[in-house]
This record gives structure tokens, C-alpha cells and sequence, in this order.
């Protein structure tokens, strides 16, 4: 069975960065990317940008929404099988549900994790 | 970026009704759609893409189209197919999704 499992909660402060992780299991991890979606409170699925696990230039291997550029940064950890999505700079609006999601690019999304919670308050 | 526009954002229909979502891309994007089902409280969940009704998603579900204009058809509304409902664009990035279709009782 495939899983992609997040921690259910993080709280942060204004100004604090936020790393949110993803374990994954029950298939082969390097076959699929990851794409990191999000969903403040009330609105609809924002995407935030995808991974490939790929051992070699970062720079190919990533793409990130111009929203999060400069702020966002993702990476894998292929001994672990798990996915990181670190949000920096943090503000009251970046309070929402982070989803990782097994992805292709050509095939899209096709299975989620159960999402973290980030609130940012004071 | 590609625009997806969904519609309607609210559908109120009764058990057994048959219902239509549409999306539309601001610019073709083949077939490179997906349709996802979301819960309250839930992760979404994949029922179709690129015109292929998921495994286990019962065949009530149906997702035609290409280009620029897409749907969705439930064809005898289900209780547990309450919901809402998101169109995603995978031709190209950025990927973006419509803004939804909540499915709700009448």
C-alpha cells in the first residue's frame, strides 16, 4: 500500500520558517516526484511546486510557483524515502493544510498525504 | 499560467440527480486533466485523469473532454458523493487547480 505520511500539526511564529516532512512508502520512490499542495482554512487547493528524486542538479529537479520563489525551498532525502517542503519568512497567511502528493510530471498527482496543519501565530 | 475556471461553485441536487461539473482552461491543454473528490476534514482523492476513471471509483463517475473544456458527470447522485470537487491542469507548469465545486444536499 503506498503512504505518504505527514506530521499532523506544527506551530510557528511570524517571521519563523516551518519544514514540513513526508515519509513515503509502498513504492519505489525514485519513479515519482513530489508536489507539495496547499489549503488555507475555507479555500480551495493552492500548488506549490514539484520535486523529482534525482540525485543531481537541484536546480533541474525542482519547480517552484512564482508566489513561493525565493521563500520556498524542497528536497528529498532518497535514504529515508522522505520528502521536505521548508516555507520561510512566515506570515498569518501562510496558516494552512500542507499536502504532499506522489506526482509525474506528464502523469500529474496521483496519491496524497493526510496533510499538516501549519498555523502561524503569535 | 494557465487558468482553470470551474462552474458552478455551488451545486445543491438530490440523491439520484444526475450533476455536471465544467472546467475550463484559459488554453488547450490536451488531456492533461485530473478531477479530485474532497471531504471535509480529508485529503483529496483522485476519481479521474486524463479521461480514466480511477480504480475503485465507481463507474457513476464519469470525466469527458480535451483542449480547453472538460466535465464531470455523476450520473445518480450518491449521499457519500457529497463533496467537493477540484479540476487540475499536469500539461504544464505552474500546475493549477479550478477553484472548486462543492456538491451539497438539497
Amino acid at each position: 500500500q503506498i503512504h505518504l505520511i505527514q506530521p499532523p500539526t506544527e506551530v510557528k511564529k511570524p517571521g519563523a520558517s516551518v519544514t514540513v516532512s513526508c515519509k513515503t512508502s509502498g513504492y519505489i520512490f525514485g519513479d515519482y516526484s513530489i508536489s507539495w499542495v496547499r489549503q488555507a482554512p475555507g479555500q480551495g487547493l493552492e500548488w506549490m511546486g514539484w520535486i523529482r528524486i534525482y540525485t543531481g542538479d537541484p536546480s533541474r529537479d525542482t519547480y517552484y510557483e512564482q508566489k513561493f520563489q525565493g521563500r520556498v525551498t524542497m528536497t528529498t532525502d532518497t535514504m529515508t524515502t522522505t520528502a521536505y517542503l521548508e516555507l520561510r519568512s512566515l506570515t498569518s497567511d501562510d496558516t494552512a493544510v500542507y499536502y504532499c502528493a506522489r506526482a509525474l510530471y506528464g502523469d500529474g498527482i496521483d496519491f496524497w498525504g493526510q496533510g499538516t496543519l501549519v498555523t502561524v501565530s503569535s | 499560467d494557465i487558468q482553470m475556471t470551474q462552474s458552478p461553485s455551488t451545486l445543491s441536487a438530490f440523491v439520484g440527480d444526475r450533476v455536471t461539473i465544467t472546467c475550463r482552461a484559459s488554453q488547450s491543454i490536451d488531456r492533461w486533466l485530473a478531477w479530485f473528490q474532497q471531504k471535509p476534514g480529508k485529503a483529496p482523492v483522485l476519481i479521474y485523469r486524463a479521461s480514466t476513471l480511477q480504480s475503485g471509483v465507481p463507474s457513476r463517475f464519469s470525466g469527458r473532454g480535451s483542449g480547453t473544456e472538460f466535465t464531470l458527470t455523476i450520473s445518480s447522485l450518491q449521499p457519500e458523493d457529497f463533496a467537493t470537487y477540484y479540476c487540475q491542469q499536469y500539461d504544464s507548469f505552474p500546475w493549477t487547480f479550478g477553484r472548486g465545486t462543492k456538491v451539497e444536499i438539497k
